[in-house]
């Protein structure tokens, strides 16, 4: 699966939007991207995912580049329960590999 | 989404002990279930792929035999950390997928704290 870069960390004030960028400049056409979270001492879960167009669900949104090298989750309104590592993965479309994790953006959310 | 569960939410052995660790599909079947270990502040690193019914793929670096693995059931998976040792102190996550068309969603389970004395 194709390399993604994250920023290590990042902070926010609750009540704010925020936005956590993620590179991938090697995806392939065939790549979904896929945003998953891990809460401290929890597994990992699933937040959204997309292909070319900009995506939205009840968690979050997807927002990525028309060249798709590059993609943003957004968090509308941040709150505690929402700092956590955010994982940004490419996954290949029908692929039976496992996820492959990188290192991820912690997100601090200020009260 | 689906549901894994895993048992116990978290254990302390004594150095040389096995201890065994379950994860459960409830409410779908998993033909692959991937067992991750975490350290504090690192990401996850996948240990082994198991399938229902065949044995585990090992990733590179993690002894068979010290981690072993049973998929015996659509919705079991076991993973058992034989003669423990304080290094083996970790966070085990698994990860469970289901079976049929277009099911290659992974679903996690909440993981297992291991401390080993």
């Amino acid at each position: 699966d194709a390399k993604t870069t994250q920023p290590n960390s990042m902070e926010s004030n609750e009540e704010e939007p925020v936005h956590l960028p993620c590179n991938h400049s090697t995806i392939s056409g065939t790549d979904y991207i896929h945003w998953y979270r891990q809460l401290p001492s929890q597994g990992p879960e699933y937040v959204i995912h997309g292909l070319t167009s900009n995506v939205n669900n009840r968690m979050a949104s997807l927002a990525i580049a028309e060249d798709r090298k590059s993609s943003t989750l957004i968090l509308h309104r941040a709150t505690l329960r929402d700092a956590a590592v955010y994982y940004c993965i490419l996954r290949q479309e029908g692929s039976a590999r496992q996820l492959t994790f990188g290192s991820g953006t912690q997100l601090t959310v200020l009260p | 989404g689906a549901v894994v569960s895993q048992h116990p939410s978290r254990v302390i052995c004594k150095s040389g002990t096995s201890v065994k660790i379950e994860c459960r599909s409830l409410d779908f079947q998993a033909t692959t279930m991937f067992w991750y270990r975490q350290f504090p502040k690192q990401s996850l690193m996948l240990m082994a792929t198991s399938n229902e019914g065949s044995k585990a793929t090992y990733e590179q670096g993690v002894e068979k035999d010290k981690f072993l693995i049973n998929h015996a059931s659509l919705t079991l998976s076991t993973l058992t950390v034989t003669s423990a040792h304080p290094e083996d102190s970790s966070f085990y996550i698994c990860s469970a997928r289901g079976s049929g068309a277009g099911s290659y969603e992974q679903y996690f389970g909440p993981g297992t704290r291991l401390t080993v004395t």
